[in-house]
């Protein structure tokens, strides 16, 4: 089945405790991207990755890093987060001249 | 430069009544729109496209959505709704690659029996 999956799907973590949210799509798409969702803000684009080795940054990239060794994985890490990264994450992936594919989202509490 | 507004932030319809969501568009080219949903507690799904063929876009449940360039407009209708629809619903507009999009800040449609 086509996918993108993300882990994990909920984290409760505390201000400075560097975390890795992992995100994998099986079906070979060139494009990735990670979005974070708050009331009332919509989605927000932070990174987005145009194949392996290639990131640009978003609309919100402050605090987030990204990197892209394989073509299927397209982590999010935050080296320091802290309590305005609490959101819902969602990372997404798409092939040439298709739509994107999103994933089940990971809900984020930074205390 | 992109941008996308969605007029409303609450819509509530009656099972059985036809559904309007609204949403302007702002594209310095050709734009690429979308309406994706969100239920409770869910990912996203995509409901319909826009790609410059047809202007009339039909999508999945029912839902279609007119392009109007003349009022930078796409407007997404339902004739009748049903409980099932009850969600958050996102206009978006993306560049003409297809790499950046841009949300609007939501709708959520409240069915009401």
């Amino acid at each position: 089945e086509a996918q993108v999956t993300q882990n994990p799907r909920y984290l409760i973590t505390v201000t400075g405790k560097k975390l890795t949210v992992t995100c994998s799509q099986n079906m070979n798409h060139e494009y990735m991207s990670w979005y974070r969702q708050d009331p009332g803000l919509g989605l927000r684009q932070i990174y987005y990755s145009m194949n392996v080795e290639v990131t640009d940054k978003g609309d919100v990239p402050e605090g987030y890093k990204v990197s892209r060794k394989e073509k299927r994985n397209f982590p999010l890490i935050l080296e320091s987060p802290s309590p305005n990264q609490t959101s819902l994450y969602f990372c997404a992936s798409r092939g040439r001249l298709e739509t994107q594919y999103f994933g089940p989202g990971t809900r984020l509490l930074v205390l | 430069a992109q941008s996308v507004t969605q007029l409303d932030s609450h819509v509530s319809v009656s099972e059985g009544t036809p559904v309007l969501l609204r949403c302007n568009y702002s594209s310095s080219y050709s734009p690429s729109l979308f309406w994706y949903v969100q239920h409770p507690n869910k990912g996203l799904q995509l409901l319909l496209k826009y790609t410059s063929a047809a202007t009339l876009v039909k999508g999945i449940n029912g839902f279609e959505a007119e392009f109007k360039k003349s009022e930078t407009s796409f407007h997404l209708t339902k004739p009748s709704a049903h409980m099932s629809d009850a969600a958050e619903y996102f206009c978006v507009v993306s560049d003409p690659w297809g790499d950046k999009l841009i949300f609007g800040t939501g709708t959520r449609l409240q069915v009401f029996p």
